[in-house]
């Protein structure tokens, strides 16, 4: 059974229309993490929580937040989605910081 | 600042053969190393995972090998199989407070019947 669950597994939005990525987990852990992931290309961290401690990466734009309203849930907010944007967006999950990583499926997101 | 460079970009090997995939690492201050698997259209894969203080780990049909004099670590899959064709990450957490997980830049294996 699927311990992180990302929805919806695809995503098609228009250019500069605000699209919300979902992730939640039945593994009770801390921290949650999202990461977009370009073709032929190893996951950028864009941002994690550790509980309800939000940290951005440096280089992640401010066209993406993030909002974790429980220990299960976490969002991804894409403000006003560019055609670079597009990119499968993974949710991790570890135990705590430094902990093994568990990912989702992904989001493929599509931009029209 | 860390990083985890691959070898090969692309592998392939022969079905029952075994794989040997590489990463070499320049970070000494890595708490612990992992392989991950990450099929067309899915999310990475826990492999396995191996300690600093260990050189070799071994799982079901995997072996990860850790040589920290070279920084250089490696995954052994036996007898590969068609459903281990996939992106292989290998990946690091480093010590200290930030304990970030690297990823290298990955390599794609394919099983050839």
């Amino acid at each position: 059974d699927a311990m992180v669950i990302q929805n919806p597994r695809y995503q098609v939005t228009q250019f500069g229309k605000p699209v919300t990525l979902s992730c939640s987990q039945t593994l009770n852990h801390n921290v949650m993490y999202w990461y977009q992931q370009k073709s032929s290309q190893a996951p950028k961290l864009l941002f994690h929580y550790y509980d309800k401690d939000f940290n951005n990466e440096a280089d992640t734009p401010d066209n993406f937040q993030s909002r974790r309203p429980n220990t299960s849930f976490c969002f991804l907010d894409i403000r006003s989605p560019g055609l670079g944007d597009a990119a499968m967006y993974l949710c991790a999950t570890s135990r705590d910081r430094g902990d093994i990583q568990y990912f989702g499926a992904g989001t493929r997101l599509s931009v029209l | 600042g860390e990083s985890v460079g691959l070898h090969l970009p692309t592998l392939s090997v022969q079905e029952g053969d075994n794989s040997i995939i590489n990463c070499a690492y320049s970070n000494s201050a890595s708490d612990y190393f992992i392989w991950y698997k990450q099929e067309s259209g899915k999310g990475p894969q826990f492999i396995i995972d191996i300690r600093s203080n260990m050189d070799k780990r071994q799982g079901q049909r995997v072996t990860v090998l850790l040589n920290k004099t070279v920084k250089h670590l490696s995954l052994q899959i036996a007898a590969t199989q068609p459903g281990d064709s996939a992106v292989y990450f290998c990946a690091l957490i480093s010590s200290g407070s930030a304990r970030q997980l690297t990823f290298g830049s990955g390599t794609q294996l394919t099983v050839l019947p």
